[in-house]
C-alpha cells in the first residue's frame, strides 16, 4: 500500500533561518505529489504540486520553494523563514485514478517560526 | 475558480445527537470530485468519502451519511448518534482535473465538539 513519510513532526526555527522539509513515498511510482499548509485556525492551502521529477507548479507566491529530485521525494524549502511561514505542513499524493479514493496525507510537520 | 464554503465554523452537540455539517461548492467544470476529510486533534487528515460529479447517489457508511445535490451545489455530511470520538475538524474539499493533477480546494473546516 502507498505510504507517505514526513519529517520532522515538529520544528521551531528562528526568523531568517533556512528550512528543509522532506517527504518520501513508498508503494507507488510516478505519483502526483502536493504540499499543503494549514495556518492556525484556517483551512488548507495548496502551495506546490508536482506531476513528475523536476516538475514543480506553484499555486501561491511566497517565501517557499519546492523540488522533486527523485520520483518519490518531494522537498519544501526556504532560504529565510518569515513569521508568517508558521503553520502545519502536509505532504500528499493523490489516488484519484482509483475509484472511491482521495488523497493520502502524511502526518505533517508543525513549524513554528520565532 | 473553484471554491468551497463551510459556513459553520464550530458546532457543539451532546453525545447521541445527530449533526449535519454543511458544504457548498462552486465550480465551472462538469467533471469534478468532492471529498470529506476528518482532522482529529493529532493533526493527520483522514479520508472519509469521495463523490464524483456524475454520481448523485447518496451514501451511508455506518453512522455517517452524505447528501450530494448538484442542483444546490451542496455536499452535506450527517453523523447520527454522535460520539465523543467524532470530535474533530471536518473539511469538505473539491477537486478538478488540470494538467494531469488533481489539486484540492478545501473549505475552512467545521470544528465539531461532541459533549459527553
Amino acid at each position: 500500500s502507498q505510504t507517505i513519510h514526513q519529517w520532522p513532526a515538529t520544528l521551531v526555527q528562528p526568523v531568517g533561518s533556512p528550512l528543509s522539509l522532506e517527504c518520501t513515498v513508498e508503494g507507488t511510482s510516478n505519483p502526483n505529489l502536493y504540499w499543503y499548509r494549514q495556518a492556525a485556525g484556517r483551512g488548507l492551502q495548496l502551495l506546490f504540486y508536482s506531476v513528475g521529477i523536476g516538475q514543480i507548479s506553484s499555486e501561491v507566491p511566497q517565501n517557499l520553494s519546492a523540488s522533486r529530485p527523485q520520483d518519490r521525494q518531494f522537498i519544501l524549502s526556504s532560504k529565510k523563514l518569515l513569521l508568517s511561514d508558521s503553520g502545519f505542513y502536509l505532504c500528499a499524493l493523490d489516488r484519484i485514478e482509483i475509484a472511491n479514493y482521495g488523497y493520502t496525507f502524511g502526518s505533517g510537520t508543525r513549524l513554528t517560526v520565532v | 475558480a473553484q471554491k468551497v464554503t463551510q459556513a459553520q465554523t464550530e458546532i457543539s452537540v451532546v453525545e447521541k445527537e445527530d449533526v449535519t455539517l454543511d458544504c457548498v461548492y462552486e465550480t465551472r467544470d462538469t467533471t469534478y470530485y468532492l471529498f470529506w476529510y476528518k482532522q482529529p486533534p493529532s493533526g493527520e487528515l483522514v479520508f472519509l468519502i469521495r463523490r464524483n460529479s456524475f454520481d448523485e447517489q447518496n451514501e451511508i457508511s455506518g453512522r455517517y451519511s452524505w447528501n450530494f445535490q448538484k442542483s444546490t451545489s451542496s455536499f452535506n455530511f450527517t453523523i447520527t448518534a454522535s460520539q465523543v470520538v467524532d470530535s474533530a475538524v471536518y473539511f469538505c474539499a473539491l477537486s478538478e482535473s488540470g494538467a494531469g493533477s488533481y489539486q484540492l480546494t478545501f473549505g475552512k473546516g467545521t470544528k465539531l465538539s461532541v459533549i459527553p
